[in-house]
């Protein structure tokens, strides 16, 4: 089954702890970002990758790091969280260009005490 | 720099009766694509519908289609014969060519309520 797979879906945590969300994905797709939605904001795009080694900014990235070792992964890396990281994350996967749908993956629930 | 508008923060309707959710964008990228997503209670986030900016024909997909009307920047979707299951929120979200079709830049979405 095409899928894009996080973990943990559930994650509470205290404050300069780092952590990791993992992503990946089973469908080959060049291009994987990353998405954090907070109430009344829609989803904001953090960072996101168009090819193994190659990482570029979002709207959002001040606090995050990502790196992309192989194509189907794209781990998001948070080295200090603070409070407002609290939020639900999201990785999506696409094949790339003007070829439709982003796959999205079921979320991370992240809270930062 | 891309932007999406979803004025309605809620949306009521009666199951099996069509609905209509609005959303208005603004891009300076020559070529654009359009997408809806419903997001239930559970979270995740389901991809319906989309439409590129060059697509002669409105998209449809079962019961959803994107009423796509560029010269006023509109890409609103029509839900026909809603269900219960219908309910949920709903984002639009554009991404464009400057961006090499990866981000994609979300509206702050609509709730939808279907009643019996």
């Amino acid at each position: 089954e095409a899928q894009v797979t996080q973990n943990p879906r559930y994650l509470i945590t205290v404050t300069g702890k780092k952590l990791t969300v993992t992503c990946s994905q089973n469908m080959n797709h060049e291009y994987m970002s990353w998405y954090r939605q907070d109430p009344g904001l829609g989803l904001r795009q953090i960072y996101y990758s168009m090819n193994v080694e190659v990482t570029d900014k979002g709207d959002v990235p001040e606090g995050y790091k990502v790196s992309r070792k192989e194509k189907r992964n794209f781990p998001l890396i948070l080295e200090s969280p603070s409070p407002n990281q609290t939020s639900l994350y999201f990785c999506a996967s696409s094949l790339g260009g003007d070829l439709g749908e982003q796959y999205f993956g079921p979320g991370t629930r992240l809270t930062v005490t | 720099a891309q932007k999406i508008t979803q004025t309605q923060p809620g949306m009521f309707v009666q199951e099996k009766e069509a609905v209509t959710l609005d959303c208005t964008y603004d891009t300076s990228d020559p070529s654009y694509g359009l997408f809806w997503y419903k997001q239930p209670s559970s979270g995740e986030m389901i991809f319906l519908i989309y439409q590129g900016s060059y697509d002669q024909q409105n998209a449809t997909e079962g019961r959803y289609s994107l009423n796509f009307q560029k010269a006023r920047k509109s890409a609103n979707l029509v839900i026909s014969a809603s269900q219960l299951g219908d309910s949920a929120m709903y984002f639009c979200a554009i991404t464009g060519q400057n961006t090499g079709f990866q981000k994609l830049v979300f509206g702050t979405g609509t709730r939808l309520l279907v009643s019996p």
